[in-house]
């Protein structure tokens, strides 16, 4: 089976701050890993995504995540947050091996930036 | 480009009335098509996925069905709807193969049963 935390329900931080959403996964072999971003009454909107190769992989609207196999996390992060990025984040897993699909969504951070 | 509709938007609808949502993705063929629901704003719950016309697969008993009558058209649908049902309905596609595994979402439908 295939799971995702996220260990916070809320991350403030003040605009112009560096941030970081946590996420960490549990599957068997190797993972794909998503970061996806919800705005209120909207659907998901894909930010970034790690397959294969490089462990930072860049993403949209200056967003970033590091894949660390050692720990099974891939946080989310940017060096300097905007208020416009307050929004609602998932994190997302599937394993590369399992013949399912459909991708295990963590259960959402909410960041907020404060001006 | 490719595109997903889902409609509608908003819907209010009574106890033990029936339910049918829409969803179609433009610009794509044989995609992978998926349903999900949303409570209280926070985590998604996957409720059906298709890797094809007539295949479903099911992943949380309950009264709700999809089906897939065209390549990239996934309908939800109920025949007695519960409280219980209400909810952000989600509509995602993915395409197909192996190594493409990005899941783009639809605007959603959010349905309230009273």
């Amino acid at each position: 089976a295939q799971s995702v935390a996220q260990p916070e329900d809320q991350v403030n931080v003040a605009e112009g701050n560096p941030l970081t959403v946590k996420c960490t996964y549990s599957v068997s072999g190797n993972p794909y890993l998503f970061w996806y971003v919800q705005y209120p009454n909207r659907g998901l909107q894909f930010l970034l995504k790690y397959i294969t190769g490089d462990n930072l992989v860049k993403g949209s609207y200056g967003f970033e995540a590091e894949f660390n196999k050692s720990q099974t996390s891939f946080h989310l992060k940017k060096p300097s947050a905007l208020v416009s990025d307050s929004a609602l984040y998932f994190c997302a897993v599937r394993g590369v091996d399992t013949g399912r699909r459909a991708l295990t969504f963590g259960s959402g951070t909410r960041l907020q930036v404060q001006p | 480009s490719q595109t997903i509709h889902q409609w509608p938007a908003t819907l209010v609808q009574p106890v033990g009335s029936p339910l049918s949502l829409e969803c179609t993705v433009e610009g794509t063929s044989n995609p992978n098509l998926y349903w999900y629901r949303q409570a209280a704003g926070r985590g998604l719950q996957l409720l059906f996925y298709s890797v094809g016309i007539g295949q479903i697969s099911s992943e949380v008993p309950q009264n709700l069905s999809a089906s897939r009558p065209q390549d990239r058209q996934f309908i939800l649908s109920s025949k007695k709807l519960l409280l219980s049902d209400s909810g952000f309905y989600l509509c995602a596609w993915s395409p197909s193969g192996t190594g493409r595994e990005t899941q783009y979402f639809g605007p959603g439908t959010r349905l309230l049963v009273l």
